[in-house]
């Protein structure tokens, strides 16, 4: 099915622990994000790729680092997970940036960091 | 950034009844977007809607960039209506999104 797919759904680390979310998407977009949501709160951006070959940080970056393997695939690393990371992580692309363009997203990873 | 407000933070209605959604942005955008999260956290986008109006069968939206707000209308409500409605302003590759309006529909 067409879409935007992460992996794990679900996650349970231990503090200091490492690993990487997993995002990929099939429809050709050249854009992909990686967002978290905390209760009760909007999204918050941690970081994005505009295309292929480039990352930007986003408005919480730390303690994160992304690797955009290639025009599908767009990865989100925890190198040393802390409870302030437990979330709902959502991976998520547009055709490009800018106007015009509908962000669309994936199911989510809930991750709790004990 | 550019700052968005929502309101109300929370809505019961009766099924069947109308209601409007406010989105409050802070500085012109150009790209304004409304989503629905499902009670299972399913992010939908509903529209892209930086100025105008839109509809998509109950739903439709309207946004006055002159005066910085998109609203979010929903008629005859029903139960599958219910979750969280959040609208967001994407700028220069980042974003930013309120804290949503959280709609309960009661049979």
């Amino acid at each position: 099915n067409a879409g935007v797919t992460q992996t794990p759904k679900f996650q349970v680390l231990k503090t200091g622990q490492s690993m990487t979310l997993q995002c990929a998407q099939d429809m050709n977009h050249n854009s992909m994000y990686w967002y978290r949501q905390d209760p009760g709160m909007g999204l918050r951006l941690i970081y994005y790729s505009a295309s292929e070959g480039t990352t930007d940080k986003g408005e919480v970056p730390n303690g994160y680092n992304v690797s955009r393997l290639n025009k599908r695939e767009f990865s989100l690393r925890l190198e040393s997970a802390a409870p302030s990371q437990t979330s709902v992580y959502f991976c998520a692309s547009s055709l490009r940036q800018g106007t015009g363009e509908k962000l669309l997203f994936g199911s989510g990873t809930q991750l709790s960091v004990l | 950034g550019i700052q968005v407000e929502q309101s109300p933070p929370d809505l019961i209605l009766q099924e069947g009844a109308n209601s409007t959604l406010r989105c409050n942005f802070s500085d012109s955008v150009n790209n304004l977007q409304w989503f629905h999260q499902n009670p299972w956290g399913q992010l939908i986008n509903l529209f892209y809607i930086p100025s105008g109006t839109k509809q998509n069968g109950r739903l439709s939206a309207t946004t006055v960039a002159t005066e910085r707000y998109s609203l979010l209308y929903i008629s005859s409500s029903q139960t599958t209506d219910s979750g969280v409605y959040f609208c967001a302003a994407l700028y220069a590759g980042k974003s930013t999104f309120g804290d949503g309006t959280t709609l309960t529909v009661k049979p």
